[in-house]
């Protein structure tokens, strides 16, 4: 929660290739971290999450790791689609957990 | 059948100028929320209601203010409309604070 940074701004990679985006947070109270997929004209969309009693989760081709330790936490993208471009965001909850701090996004472009 | 939605889509109006936007969310939600995205896609939380009552505001101007007159509806009002109130807005809930949230698909503010 608090401040939530996110890296790269921009990556752009070949269909097929796998896409790794980072983020740390500085809340260690923090305890739940989603990633958002933004479309164009459209609004974010809840693609996966992770709680901070698990390191890992997977639903197909994305998966998040999260290391609590370091504060940090990742989205792999692995056989990316030209479909899977568009702009992902990283999250944490504020303090109150009524909110989410949001990173300033990553915009993808998967080109075939 | 749409989880949260917003209107309008677009809204042009000139300075000086009142307006509203509405929200709705048919999910049985207790929270809801206003965001922000500026013209670099920045997310930045405005306000969060849970069960009607106020829980966040995010040092947003007076000239903000939300209405929830149920636990489906979150409406959000803007008086005398700024230049720099030209953004996209997002309403979103979810069923708790923590939890995952879920978003509108924006309302487009553009201020002449």
């Amino acid at each position: 929660g608090e401040n939530v940074e996110q890296h790269p701004s921009t990556l752009s990679v070949q269909e097929g290739d796998s896409a790794v985006i980072k983020c740390t947070y500085s809340d260690s109270a923090s305890n739940y971290f989603p990633w958002y997929k933004q479309e164009l004209g459209k609004g974010p969309q809840l693609i996966i999450d992770i709680r901070s009693n698990v390191g890992e989760k997977k639903d197909q081709r994305i998966a998040v790791t999260l290391n609590k330790t370091a504060k940090h936490f990742s989205l792999h993208i692995t056989e990316t689609q030209p479909e899977d471009s568009a702009v992902y965001f990283c999250a944490a909850p504020i303090s109150s957990g009524y909110a989410l701090n949001f990173g300033k996004g990553t915009s993808l472009l998967v080109t075939p | 059948d749409t989880a949260v939605s917003q209107t309008p889509k677009y809204l042009v109006t000139q300075m000086g100028n009142d307006k509203s936007i509405k929200c709705e969310q048919n999910l049985g939600h207790d929270t809801m929320y206003w965001y922000k995205q500026d013209s670099k896609k920045f997310l930045k939380i405005m306000f969060s209601y849970n069960n009607k009552e106020l829980i966040i505001n995010e040092t947003v101007p007076n000239r903000f203010s939300p209405k929830s007159p149920d636990k489906a509806h979150l409406n959000l009002h803007i008086n005398s409309l700024e230049l720099g109130d030209s953004a996209v807005y997002f309403c979103a809930s979810s069923q708790a604070g923590g939890d995952e949230q879920y978003f509108g698909p924006g309302t487009r503010l553009t201020v002449t």
